[in-house]
C-alpha cells in the first residue's frame, strides 16, 4: 500500500515564495508527480521527479529526496492565478506501477 | 484537438438507478483511468486500463464497472446508484502508465 501526506492549506501573498511539502510511504517507488487544479477545473500535470534533486520549470520547481521519502513543490514570484489546489502523487507498486495514487491536496490561497 | 472528452457534464440520479459515464480520448493513449473527487479526499482511483481489453481495480472500485473494448473509449458504469456515489468523476488518459495524465473536464454526479 501507499500513503501521501501534504498540508491541507497554505496562504501567501503575491510575489512571495511558497513551498508545499509531501511525504509518502510506498512499498516501491516510481517517482513523485505534482498536479495543479483550479477551482471547478480539471487537474493538470506540473512536474515529475524520478531521481533526487531539483527540477525547475519556470516559476515552479519540484524537489525529491528518496532517502527521506519526501518531496516539495516550490512556487516563486506568486501570482493570483496560482491560487489552486496542488496534489502530489506516486505510482502504486502493488499494481506493477500502473496506477497513480494522489494525496488529498493542498489548497493555496494567494492574496494581494 | 479534443483531448479527453467526458459526457455528461452534470447528472442527477435517483437511488437505485443505473447509468454510464462516457469517456473518450483522441490522442491514441493506451492508459486510461477513472477517479472520483470528494471534498477533502483528493482524487481516488476507481478503475484503470493499460490497453484495450485490459482493466483493473483501483482504490475504490465497489459499485462501479468498466470495460475497454477500444483504445479510444473507457466508460464507467454505475450499477445501482447510491447517495455515497455523489461526487465529481474525472477520466484521465496517458501515453502509457508512466506518462503524465491528461484529465477530462469531469462529470458532476448527484444521487438523491
Amino acid at each position: 500500500g501507499q500513503s501521501l501526506e501534504q498540508p491541507s492549506e497554505v496562504t501567501a501573498v503575491e510575489g512571495a515564495i511558497v513551498q508545499i511539502n509531501c511525504t509518502y510511504q510506498t512499498s516501491g517507488f516510481y517517482g513523485l508527480s505534482w498536479y495543479q487544479q483550479h477551482d471547478g477545473g480539471a487537474p493538470t500535470f506540473l512536474s515529475y521527479n524520478a531521481l533526487d534533486g531539483l527540477e525547475e520549470t519556470g516559476r515552479f520547481s519540484s524537489f525529491l529526496s528518496r532517502s527521506d521519502s519526501y518531496g516539495y513543490l516550490l512556487l516563486q514570484e506568486l501570482q493570483m492565478k496560482d491560487s489552486a489546489s496542488y496534489f502530489c502523487a506516486v505510482r502504486d507498486n502493488n499494481q506493477a506501477g500502473t496506477a497513480l495514487i494522489f494525496g488529498k491536496g493542498t489548497t493555496l490561497s494567494v492574496s494581494s | 484537438n479534443a483531448g479527453v472528452t467526458q459526457t455528461p457534464k452534470f447528472q442527477v440520479l435517483k437511488t437505485g438507478q443505473s447509468m454510464t459515464l462516457q469517456c473518450a480520448q483522441d490522442m491514441n493513449h493506451e492508459y486510461m483511468s477513472w477517479y472520483r473527487q470528494d471534498p477533502g479526499m483528493g482524487l481516488r482511483l476507481i478503475h484503470y486500463s493499460v490497453g484495450a481489453g485490459i482493466t483493473d481495480q483501483g482504490e475504490v472500485p465497489n459499485g462501479y464497472n468498466v470495460s475497454r473494448s477500444t483504445t479510444e473509449d473507457f466508460p464507467l458504469r454505475l450499477l445501482s446508484a447510491a447517495p455515497s456515489q455523489t461526487s465529481v468523476y474525472f477520466c484521465a488518459s496517458a501515453t502509457d502508465y508512466n506518462s503524465p495524465l491528461h484529465f477530462g473536464n469531469g462529470t458532476r454526479l448527484t444521487v438523491t
